[in-house]
């Protein structure tokens, strides 16, 4: 199956500064979605971007298909955007792969 | 309001009984998924269902059992045949038919064997 790697697998930060989250796959996709996992548990959508590049508020996200890898930018961070950070990924089956997270720490 | 549910939210189960988690949408998805989460870990896809009275397989589905009865429910029992069933489970829905398409998740639940 696909193999999917995060990294880095935990980052800190001081509220405000920007990072960058990347996820390589192993194979072609054709479905890439990048979740933010709250203190809770709740799995929040951020972005569904097979390729291409989206923007949502101070988050964008590129895929480079061709390449196997997407990115996610944090702009201006907030200590609300603290938690875990999936990248999942699927093939022709549907069978999606998520790789192991970063855990971002936004600190006051 | 449209969305996914889970119940319970928290589960105590003793060793050797059989426990079964709720999912339930009103997304009209046609696609409905199990996922277990282990500390510290992503998410790893138990069954699926891509349409009502079907469901394959996914990577660790021993130990576990669903149905779908309904387009709407999708429940996920817990057999005392898997042998270390703490863990966190989530439920996804999406709509199925292309070959790509986004998953959206519930609450998740919590369980706990003692």
């Amino acid at each position: 199956g696909i193999q999917v790697e995060q990294s880095p697998p935990d980052l800190i930060l001081q509220e405000g500064a920007n990072s960058t989250l990347r996820c390589n796959f192993s194979d072609s996709v054709n479905n890439l979605q990048w979740f933010h996992q709250n203190p809770w548990g709740q799995l929040i959508n951020l972005f569904y971007i097979p390729s291409g590049t989206k923007q949502n508020g101070g988050l964008s996200a590129t895929t480079v298909a061709t390449e196997r890898y997407s990115l996610l930018y944090i702009s201006s961070s907030q200590t609300t955007d603290s938690g875990v950070y999936f990248c999942a990924v699927a093939s022709n089956n549907n069978d999606m792969r998520f790789g192991a997270g970063t855990r971002l720490t936004v600190k006051p | 309001d449209g969305g996914i549910t889970q119940s319970p939210k928290y589960l105590f189960r003793k060793e050797g009984q059989n426990v079964t988690l709720s999912c339930e949408q009103n997304l009209n998805h046609d696609a409905m998924y199990w996922y277990r989460q282990d500390p510290g870990q992503g998410l790893r896809l138990i069954y699926y269902s891509q349409i009502v009275n079907d469901f394959q397989k996914g990577d660790i589905a021993e130990g576990y059992s669903v149905s779908r009865e309904k387009k709407e429910s999708f429940p996920l029992t817990v057999t005392s045949a898997q042998k270390n069933p703490t863990a966190f489970y989530l439920c996804a829905s999406g709509i199925a038919g292309a070959l790509s398409e986004e998953q959206f998740f519930g609450p998740g639940t919590r369980l706990t064997v003692l």
